[in-house]
């Protein structure tokens, strides 16, 4: 089974709309982070944002927040009032388990934000 | 502050040379870690080090595959020989242990194997 999927191969936007990335994680381990990072044309990995599993709210980073849904297994990430600088690759990634500094990544989110 | 830094950016190979990627991580942080990124496999965990120690070589693919950390500010990817499937970008990022652990990412290696 799929540790990270991200069922969302490429997304369209308006400027100035905000969009949902959405992300679904598979583990048993009560003590996971997961984490989203962009990857704009130039190829670089920006990191984003960080959840823990025992956050009690969802995680915010200016236009960035993050949909915790634990029961769910979901972190989707929301980007409010998109820019076309948002165009981009989208990750999602877990690390699981408190002893392993390893992350798992999804297939990612192509983002369009067109004017 | 720089971040992480990688060389060369771009390598072109012909199957069977050896290739030898470098990485410097950020000052301070105590981890080190090694990706490959393909379209076929997206982006893959290949090893990781803890103050200089390997913890997790489980996503290298073989045994052309070797990486060392001689130091907190040095590591290298070699891979000898070089076959075309091994063509992908290749990232080294670098973490402090800390509540996030967020990985910082270098500029990538794009490699090709002809």
């Amino acid at each position: 089974a799929q540790k990270i999927t991200q069922t969302q191969p490429g997304m369209f936007v308006q400027e100035k709309e905000a969009v949902t990335l959405d992300c679904t994680y598979d583990t048993s381990d009560p003590s996971y982070g997961l984490f989203w990072y962009k990857q704009p044309s130039s190829g670089e990995m920006i990191f984003l944002i960080y959840q823990g599993s025992y956050d009690q709210q969802n995680a915010t980073e200016g236009r960035y927040s993050l949909n915790f849904q634990k029961a769910r297994k979901s972190a989707n990430l929301v980007i409010s009032a998109s820019q076309l600088g948002d165009s981009a690759m989208y990750f999602c990634a877990m690390r699981e388990g408190r002893n392993t500094d390893k992350l798992i990544f999804g297939t990612g989110t192509r983002l369009q934000v067109f004017p | 502050d720089a971040g992480v830094i990688q060389s060369p950016r771009h390598e072109v190979t012909e199957m069977g040379q050896e290739v030898t990627l470098r990485c410097k991580p950020i000052s301070g942080h105590n981890s080190l870690f090694w990706y490959r990124q393909t379209m076929m496999r997206g982006l893959e965990l290949l090893i990781y080090f803890n103050n200089n120690v390997p913890i997790d070589d489980s996503g290298m693919p073989e045994d052309r595959f070797s990486a060392k950390m001689p130091n907190a500010s040095f590591s290298t990817l070699k891979i000898q020989p070089s076959e075309p499937r091994d063509s992908a970008v290749y990232f080294c990022a670098s973490s402090l242990q800390d509540y996030y652990n967020e990985q910082f990412f270098g500029p990538g290696t794009r490699l090709t194997v002809l």
